[in-house]
């Protein structure tokens, strides 16, 4: 079964700086996804970065990476050059190949300081 | 905005009451996904439906149960609703079976009294 741990339920930026949101996982899978999904107020969960665990190279958009350590089960988010828009619950979320659910970690409130 | 929409936005039922959920997905989406999402919590997976068959079900009772139909549209019935039922229910939808993407909806703010 799959776990996804994220042991910062708090963090904060300061605009225009990086910040870099934690996220492990547990699977006896192979092959799966990790996703980094953000949470507005509004409450629309918005995709903002996917990798997939047979690609070695790290997922980028944009303004957002990811360090994707596959053997250490780890995928953090790096946001760099924070907007005040960037401000909501970030969740670590990973789904198997082989079946369709998705687990999310329990997430991490992002604050941006002006 | 994601092409996803939900309905309704807020609602308020009494213990031991049915409560349906509607859930409208982008055109071409044969893929559904429900999931509670309890205050403070990330969200938890339900079930998921593809082309109007259940694809795989969460550690939820029979009581929660779902329908999709041609036209994009899907809905997740809860019977002898719980205190605990209360919860923001997400949907969201894919065009591929694996649900390689996800677009979400705004979800519907459930609170059981």
């Amino acid at each position: 079964a799959q776990t996804v741990t994220q042991s910062q339920p708090e963090m904060s930026v300061q605009e225009a700086e990086t910040v870099t949101l934690s996220c492990t996982y547990d699977t006896s899978e192979s092959d799966y996804y990790l996703f980094w999904y953000k949470q507005p107020p509004s409450r629309q969960m918005i995709l903002v970065i996917r990798q997939e665990a047979y690609k070695q190279q790290n997922a980028t958009e944009n303004r957002f990476s990811v360090n994707f350590q596959k053997a250490a089960k780890s995928f953090s988010l790096k946001i760099s050059d924070s907007q005040l828009g960037d401000a909501a619950m970030y969740f670590c979320a990973s789904r198997d190949f082989s079946n369709n659910d998705m687990r999310f970690g329990a997430g991490t409130r992002l604050t941006v300081k002006p | 905005e994601t092409g996803v929409t939900q309905s309704p936005t807020h609602l308020i039922k009494t213990r031991g009451q049915q409560v349906t959920l509607r859930c409208s997905s982008q055109s071409g989406h044969n893929t559904v996904s429900w999931y509670q999402q309890a205050l403070g919590q990330g969200p938890q997976f339900i079930f998921q439906y593809y082309r109007e068959e259940e694809n795989g079900r969460g550690n939820f009772p029979p009581r929660f149960s779902g329908l999709q139909f041609p036209n994009y549209s899907s809905e997740l019935n809860v019977n002898a609703l719980e205190l605990d039922d209360s919860a923001l229910y997400l949907c969201a939808s894919s065009w591929d079976r694996a649900g390689t993407e996800a677009f979400f909806g705004q979800g519907t703010r459930l609170t059981v009294v």
